[in-house]
């Protein structure tokens, strides 16, 4: 079966412009969550979804909004970049809002010259 | 507000060694418990879980984790350690309600043959 799939793997943007990120949840699962990696650092939570509503959202500037589409995949898209936006965006996939457990995307590394 | 730590930002240990790395926790109610493994440019990959039961949880690749309520602690474990165990393992704990993953700094595991 294929795992949580993201894209693209890498990109590099220059501060200022706009990023969208993608992700495609394991067949079956409804629940989709984004977390920003910083080098050194655990993920933090950006956003959760499931059944295409905004479940939770982390602590985090309104330039990153999110959007879940009826097949349960989910885009997040992240406005006027900054040079610490810089970072590994991981969206993980669970059977529903909560998990228990959620499964993870190799992410998606951000650059932001 | 849930709060994982992990103490150590490095553990060293020879092959065939036993190792254990440490994990503290603080969330209100039940603790849901996680350990996940992150190999290099790569993304989280579940290790094992505590959610209610047996206080020794038995999960992938021979790691084992005691969950121990009166520490709040939830050490990983592995009898006897490999070089490609070599990776950065993050603890996560959430509650029982519908709320995302927090996730330790991690620790870097160094396995030397």
């Amino acid at each position: 079966d294929a795992g949580v799939t993201q894209s693209p793997t890498h990109l590099i943007k220059t501060r200022g412009q706009h990023v969208t990120l993608r992700c495609s949840p394991i067949s079956g699962h409804k629940s989709v969550s984004w977390y920003q990696q910083v080098l050194g650092q655990g993920p933090q939570f950006i956003f959760q979804y499931y059944e295409k509503e905004e479940r939770g959202r982390g602590n985090f500037p309104d330039r990153f909004s999110a959007r879940q589409f009826p097949n349960y995949s989910s885009e997040l898209n992240v406005n006027a970049l900054l040079l610490g936006d810089s970072a590994l965006y991981l969206c993980a996939s669970s059977l529903k809002g909560g998990g228990p457990e959620q499964y993870f995307g190799p992410g998606t590394r951000l650059t932001v010259t | 507000a849930q709060s994982v730590a992990q103490p150590e930002d490095q553990v060293n240990v020879a092959e065939g060694n036993p190792l254990t790395v440490k994990c503290t926790y603080s969330v209100s109610g039940n603790p849901y418990l996680f350990w996940y493994v992150q190999y290099p440019n790569r993304g989280l990959q579940f290790l094992l879980k505590y959610i209610t039961g047996d206080n020794l949880v038995k999960g992938s690749y021979g790691f084992e984790a005691e969950f121990n309520k009166s520490q709040t602690s939830f050490h990983l474990k592995k009898p006897s350690a490999l070089v490609s165990d070599s990776a950065l393992y993050f603890c996560a704990v959430r509650d029982e309600g519908n709320t995302p993953l927090v996730f330790g700094k991690g620790t870097r595991l160094s396995v030397i043959a």
